[in-house]
């Protein structure tokens, strides 16, 4: 079992600039969650899925867009980057009970 | 204010020190309560969970719940240098994405 896999794991992107962050989790979970945490701060939730075709927003939602067409895959897409999405994202998946589990993060920077 | 508060640190203690962690919650729904730790650089990493009160131990680890003063702890003891890390607490709201309400984190550093 690999649990939650994120790639890539570091990514650089100029202004303006769109990209996708990948999340895959082999655990058949129908939980789906996208954090970002900035330096020094908790986690702050994204998107999040109960299932296959099913998205909602979370907390700061905004300048990102998700999908969910497999139990497996749930990518972020980031459009038109902005230096305030420089943040490290973390991808976590869940069965039905309450605990997450957190894939390794990919680190963006936006210049 | 927020629903779940934590000190950030660093908390530096020596290696051997029994450590309290603490998170304070307002929200009176929290029923559940997680404890996760994170390396520098990694994901967090799901330690301990408990329901309610009272105490949950888990080898050097324990999580405690006291639901009167919404005050919940995490005990280490024989504290390690590898325990060096932030630990997170967490509970899940009563929504329907089960979305986990997180402190900012408390930084533990255990020098040798």
């Amino acid at each position: 079992n690999a649990g939650v896999t994120q790639t890539p794991k570091f990514r650089i992107l100029k202004i303006g600039q769109s990209m996708t962050l990948q999340c895959t989790q082999d655990m058949n979970h129908n939980y789906m969650y996208w954090y970002r945490q900035d330096p020094g701060m908790g986690l702050k939730l994204i998107y999040y899925s109960v299932g296959a075709g099913i998205t909602d927003k979370g907390e700061v939602p905004n300048g990102y867009n998700v999908s969910r067409s497999t139990t497996e895959d749930f990518p972020l897409r980031l459009e038109l980057a902005a230096p305030s999405q420089t943040s490290v994202y973390f991808c976590a998946s869940k069965a039905l009970s309450y605990e997450q589990y957190f894939g390794p993060g990919t680190r963006l920077t936006v210049t | 204010q927020k629903e779940v508060e934590q000190d950030p640190g660093p908390l530096s203690v020596p290696e051997g020190a029994i450590v309290s962690l603490n998170c304070t919650y307002s929200n009176s729904a929290f029923q559940y309560f997680m404890w996760y730790r994170q390396y520098s650089r990694k994901g967090p990493e799901l330690l301990m969970y408990t329901y309610s009160s009272g105490n949950k131990e888990d080898g050097r680890f324990t999580a405690q719940v006291d639901k009167s003063s919404k005050y919940i702890s995490l005990f280490i003891r024989d504290s390690q240098p590898s325990d060096s890390a932030t630990y997170l607490c967490a509970s899940p709201g009563n929504n329907a994405g089960n979305m986990l309400t997180f402190g900012g984190g408390t930084r533990l550093m255990v020098k040798p």
